[in-house]
């Protein structure tokens, strides 16, 4: 079946050390997506993809990178940089110019 | 800069009765508008959308939202709620380029019987 796989599903972390999340989707969609949840602040940007090998930041960018090499793959990493990175994580992909967004289901993400 | 806010983080209802979820936005362009929903520990879904054919939007399981301009409202409603309708909502906001989506803080939906 298509869709878009996120894994993994819970990671821990400790302080200070770097950690990649994985997407990938298999709807050859063009747009791809990464967006962090905290409660009661809704979703965020962090990044996104229009196309391949070029991204741009959302509105909460700083202490993550993302690279987009393949259609299909769009991994985020949470850096070191990033001062509060405990929070669930959501990829998504679209079709180019709908605003239709097909969600993975998430990552948790704590860090200890 | 385009944005949404859900008035109301927590909506109660009794099972079989009106379920009406608040959505204002704010826009310097025509908007295009989004109703999606998440279980818990999942991703979103979407529901319904508005492009700017008709104002009022029909999704399935009896959503419904209309969109007003004169009230930059987008408010989803479903004329009887049942239990399976507990779930977290999300409004949504894009411009035409449909470039990113703004979503909302969300309302948490509880159904009682």
């Amino acid at each position: 079946d298509g869709g878009i796989t996120q894994s993994p599903k819970y990671l821990f972390r400790k302080e200070g050390q770097n950690v990649t999340l994985s997407c990938e989707q298999n709807l050859n969609h063009d747009a791809m997506y990464w967006y962090r949840q905290d409660p009661g602040q809704g979703l965020r940007l962090i990044y996104y993809s229009q196309i391949v090998n070029d991204f741009q930041k959302g509105d909460i960018a700083e202490g993550y990178s993302v690279s987009r090499e393949k259609k299909e793959s769009f991994p985020l990493t949470v850096t070191s940089a990033q001062k509060n990175p405990t929070a669930f994580y959501l990829c998504a992909s679209s079709p180019t110019r709908t605003g239709e967004l097909f969600f993975g289901e998430g990552s948790r993400l704590t860090v200890l | 800069a385009q944005s949404v806010t859900q008035l109301g983080s927590h909506v109660s209802v009794s099972e079989g009765a009106l379920v009406l979820l608040r959505c204002n936005y704010s826009s310097s362009v025509p908007p295009y508008l989004f109703w999606y929903v998440q279980y818990p520990n999942q991703g979103l879904q979407l529901l319904l959308k508005y492009t700017s054919a008709a104002t009022l939007v029909k999704g399935i399981n009896g959503l419904e939202a209309e969109f007003k301009k004169s009230e930059t409202s987008f408010h989803l409603t479903k004329p009887s709620a049942h239990m399976s309708d507990a779930a977290e909502y999300f409004c949504a906001v894009s411009d035409k380029g449909f470039q990113k989506l703004v979503f909302g803080t969300g309302t948490r939906l509880l159904v009682s019987p």
